[in-house]
């Protein structure tokens, strides 16, 4: 059974500083890697995907991909209280299914 | 760029009646257009897969005579919940794929609220 494994939280962190999400995924073939975002009562928000193994990098946000450790994070900088949400990690391989994770709740100490 | 939309946003509905609801790529077409019901505080539980044009592809548990799908445009998916009953109550998000290099990334729908009585 594939699988996507995250730290429930609740993960504080202070305003300002860096936020540090991590997944890890059991299956060696996965070649997509997608972050979501989901405020309370609200639908999931992509906010990253990466393919490749290393940084990517999108205004406050990056994503790490090590493939050899099966593994994937999401760096969040200069933490904004607007943060504080649910972070999804979400995995597949072309033609497959998605496999989410069951999510991180991040809390942004004002 | 690829926006989703879903109608309505949030229904109530009395126990035994059907509710329908539709997603919609307003700015793309979608190969691909997924149905998830999430439960408070829980996580996203895929509940089928549907291509324009065929029958959808329904996970294990889910019951096909019961949350029909029809995918009849590239633009338009729909889910009809038939005689709801109260435990059908949930929030229910589509979200949709784009062909070509990243057709694995989905792009959510902001979810219907759904309330049976």
């Amino acid at each position: 059974q594939k699988e996507v494994e995250q730290n429930s939280g609740p993960l504080s962190v202070p305003e300002g500083a860096i936020a540090s999400l991590n997944c890890t995924y059991s299956d060696r073939g996965s070649q997509s890697f997608f972050w979501y975002r989901q405020y309370s009562g609200k639908s999931p928000e992509l906010i990253m995907f990466i393919y490749s193994n290393g940084d990517k990098e999108d205004g406050r946000f990056t994503a790490q991909l090590n493939k050899a450790s099966q593994y994937v994070s999401l760096l969040i900088r200069d933490s904004q209280p607007s943060d504080s949400a649910t972070y999804l990690c979400a995995v597949t391989s072309t033609g497959d299914k998605i496999i989410f994770g069951k999510g991180t709740r991040l809390h942004i100490l004002p | 760029g690829a926006v989703v939309s879903q109608h309505p946003s949030r229904v109530i509905c009395k126990s035994g009646t059907s509710v329908k609801i539709e997603c919609r790529s307003l700015d793309f077409q979608a190969t691909t257009m997924f149905w998830y019901r999430q439960f408070p505080k829980q996580s996203l539980m895929l509940m089928a897969t549907s291509n324009e044009g065929s029958k959808a592809t329904y996970e294990q548990g889910v019951e096909k005579d019961k949350f029909l799908i029809n995918h009849a445009s590239l633009t338009l998916s729909t889910l009809t919940v038939t005689s709801a009953h109260p435990e059908d109550s949930s929030f229910y998000i589509c979200s949709a794929s784009i062909a070509g290099v990243h057709a694995d990334t989905q792009y959510f729908g902001p979810g219907t609220r759904l309330t049976v009585l």
